[in-house]
């Protein structure tokens, strides 16, 4: 079974400063991982995702994450915050549901504020 | 393009009674899954279809249920509402003519369901 963590429920940073959300899955096998943003009273937005092509993958808005086997570790992140970034932020991994068909395994969520 | 559709946006009902929640994928799109946000939690999974079959199910009690129609637009219903059902209902499009694990789940803004 495939699960996600994301370490820290809450991350606060100042405008320009780094963006760091973390991410760490458990999978069974090799592990599709995604990550989708939740501005308030939307849906989920794709952000960028891994399918083992580049350990680095960038994504929308500036993002970027990393794909770390010997961590198990897939965290999101922008070198320079906007106060437009300010959302949750999920995490998700690509886990089997029955026979060839597969589903998103998300995480808890992180919620970005961006002081001015 | 549109994107997906949800509705009712909002809705108010009552412990016991019954809900159908509808959605319209991305044109071209032939697979839609559902996945209930609880306030302060990552989405969960709880259907998806292709091609009109049901090709994954979550944890998620026999008074939920879904079906797909040939246009591809799906609806859930849930029976017997209890007050814990009450959550941000999403429905996901993709296009299921890639690999399934890989296939980009694009989301629609959700159908918040209150049951007092």
């Amino acid at each position: 079974a495939q699960s996600v963590t994301q370490l820290g429920s809450h991350v606060s940073v100042s405008e320009g400063a780094l963006v760091l959300l973390r991410c760490n899955y458990s999978s069974s096998v090799p592990p599709y991982l995604f990550w989708y943003v939740q501005y308030p009273n939307q849906g989920l937005q794709l952000l960028l995702k891994y399918t083992s092509a580049a350990t680095l993958v960038k994504g929308i808005n500036g993002f970027e994450a990393e794909f770390k086997k010997s961590e198990t570790s897939f965290h999101l992140t922008k070198p320079s915050a906007h106060m437009s970034d300010a959302a949750e932020y999920f995490c998700a991994v690509s886990a089997r549901s029955g026979g060839s068909n597969y589903k998103l395994t998300f995480g808890k969520g992180t919620l970005l504020t961006v002081n001015p | 393009d549109a994107g997906v559709t949800q509705s009712p946006t909002h809705l108010i009902k009552t412990r016991g009674q019954h809900v159908t929640l509808r959605c319209s994928p991305i044109s071209g799109h032939k697979s839609v899954s559902w996945y209930q946000q609880v306030l302060g939690q990552g989405p969960q999974f709880i259907f998806q279809y292709y091609e009109k079959e049901e090709r994954g199910r979550g944890n998620f009690p026999d008074r939920f249920s879904a079906r797909q129609f040939p246009n591809y637009s799906s609806e859930l219903n849930v029976n017997a509402l209890l007050l814990g059902d009450s959550a941000l209902y999403l429905c996901a499009s993709s296009s299921g003519l890639v690999a399934a694990y890989t296939d980009t789940q694009y989301f629609g803004p959700g159908t918040r369901l209150t049951v007092l």
